[in-house]
């Protein structure tokens, strides 16, 4: 079992430009949920796809916006990047009767 | 609405020493509670969980938390410091409802152990 998978690991944007990062859930699972990480913080929710539909959504701007697949895996769309979005960016991935979530080890995206 | 406060931002404890790491909760329904360590450039990797089950709660890599209603807290804590414990450890709360499972983390508290 490969776990929760992320790609890519690093990432280095400009100001303006528009990204995209990946994630495959755990084997078995249908949720996933999408965290930035900013340096010396906790992680903050940004959204949560089931069944290819955003069920909960955190307090991020529409710049965010995300898209999960009908098998499971998902990307997260941030637009008009600001130097303030460089983060880790954490997918995790539950089943639908296990409050466990598991963690992909991250992208690291870098705003310059 | 959930969330978890984490006292102290940075712990240094002595190889072989006692670990306690502090998390107080807030939550209009009885919660779900977590204890995540995340190692340098990492992901997030689940320690123990409470789910309304036994009081104590062990975990992995010999930590346990005991849930207090009565203090709202959920302390981590750990017998004998191992410097591989190095690491930070983030304390989270689940927001359920409708089958979500949206987790509220604290700010995280940093381990040190010295040698």
């Amino acid at each position: 079992d490969a776990g929760v998978t992320q790609s890519p690991t690093h990432l280095i944007k400009t100001r303006g430009q528009q990204v995209t990062l990946r994630c495959s859930p755990k084997s078995g699972h249908d949720t996933v949920s999408w965290y930035q990480q900013a340096l010396g913080q906790g992680p903050q929710f940004i959204f949560q796809y089931y069944e290819e539909e955003e069920r909960q959504r955190g307090n991020f701007p529409d710049r965010f916006s995300g898209h999960q697949f009908p098998n499971y895996s998902s990307e997260l769309n941030v637009n008009a990047l600001l130097l303030g979005d460089s983060a880790l960016y954490l997918c995790a991935s539950n089943g639908r009767v296990n409050t466990e979530a598991f963690f992909g080890q991250g992208t690291r995206l870098t705003v310059v | 609405a959930q969330s978890v406060t984490q006292l102290g931002s940075h712990v240094s404890v002595s190889e072989g020493a006692l670990v306690l790491l502090r998390c107080n909760y807030s939550s209009s329904v009885p919660p779900y509670l977590f204890w995540y360590v995340q190692y340098p450039n990492q992901g997030l990797q689940l320690l123990l969980k409470y789910t309304s089950a036994a009081t104590l709660v062990k975990g992995i890599n010999g930590f346990e938390a005991e849930f207090k209603k009565s203090e709202t807290s959920f302390h981590l804590t750990k017998p004998s410091a191992h410097m591989s414990d190095a690491a930070e450890y983030f304390c989270a709360v689940i927001r359920s409802g409708a089958g979500s499972y949206q987790l509220t983390f604290g700010k995280g508290t940093k381990l040190s152990v010295i040698p």
